[in-house]
């Protein structure tokens, strides 16, 4: 089973800024087959970014996701105050497994 | 726009049978491009996918190796539904469970409002 390896844990940013996620597979998953989704507190996730740098229908395109084999990297250009949650990557397609989330608060 | 309402009991007993339904609306589940998730989320282990069917000429079924032989998804074409059953359950099956659609195609999903189902006695 793919093991899927956020950093870092908490990413502390001023609305603003931009954030950088890092999303690292135990094993070559490819390109195809690696999803960003966002979560927001008391809410469910959703689909921000799938095939690793497609953006999801209605998702703003300060969100980019780029990657391959094994190193993804989720960016938010700009931090809007809507974008303090928590992230997690998404192996999809035969296994399914989530990373264990990098959350993003407000400095 | 397509919306998922799920449905379940929030408390089971520890070797009982878990069951949670989606019912969906806005879309068909019979679509030939949508794949039926279930996933769970808990403090301890965190977003787990548990499974999920789809169609594409027959219904396929994929299951977490975690939780296989315990774990069955069930489309109903009649009610435009589809069902998780957790067999055997323990206090470590207690989590928040959710539905969602997902077409990786179009770049798309929908998740249901979630179910809190407790495990105890």
């Amino acid at each position: 089973e793919t093991v899927l390896t956020q950093s870092p844990g908490t990413l502390s940013l001023s609305p603003g800024e931009r954030a950088t996620l890092s999303c690292r597979a135990s094993q070559n998953i490819g390109s195809n087959y690696l999803a960003w989704y966002q979560q927001r507190p008391g809410q469910a996730p959703r689909l921000l970014i799938y095939g690793a740098s497609n953006r999801a229908t209605g998702i703003p395109d300060r969100f980019s996701g780029i990657g391959s084999g094994t190193d993804f990297t989720l960016t938010i250009s700009r931090l809007e105050p809507e974008d303090f949650a928590v992230y997690y990557c998404q192996k999809y397609g035969g296994s399914y497994t989530f990373g264990q989330g990098t959350k993003v608060e407000i400095k | 726009q397509v919306q998922l309402q799920q449905s379940g009991p929030g408390l089971v007993r520890p070797s009982q049978t878990l069951s949670v339904t989606c019912v969906i609306s806005g879309d068909n589940i019979s679509t030939n491009v949508a794949s039926w998730n279930w996933i769970r989320q808990s403090p301890s282990r965190g977003l787990e996918w548990l499974g999920r069917t789809y169609y594409r000429s027959k219904w396929y079924y994929e299951y977490a190796e975690a939780v296989r032989g315990r774990v069955t998804i069930n489309p109903d074409t009649s009610k435009n539904q589809f069902s998780l059953q957790l067999n055997s359950v323990t206090p470590e099956d207690t989590a928040v469970y959710y539905c969602e659609a997902v077409d990786y195609y179009n770049g798309m999903d929908v998740w249901g409002q979630g179910t809190t189902v407790t495990v105890s006695s």
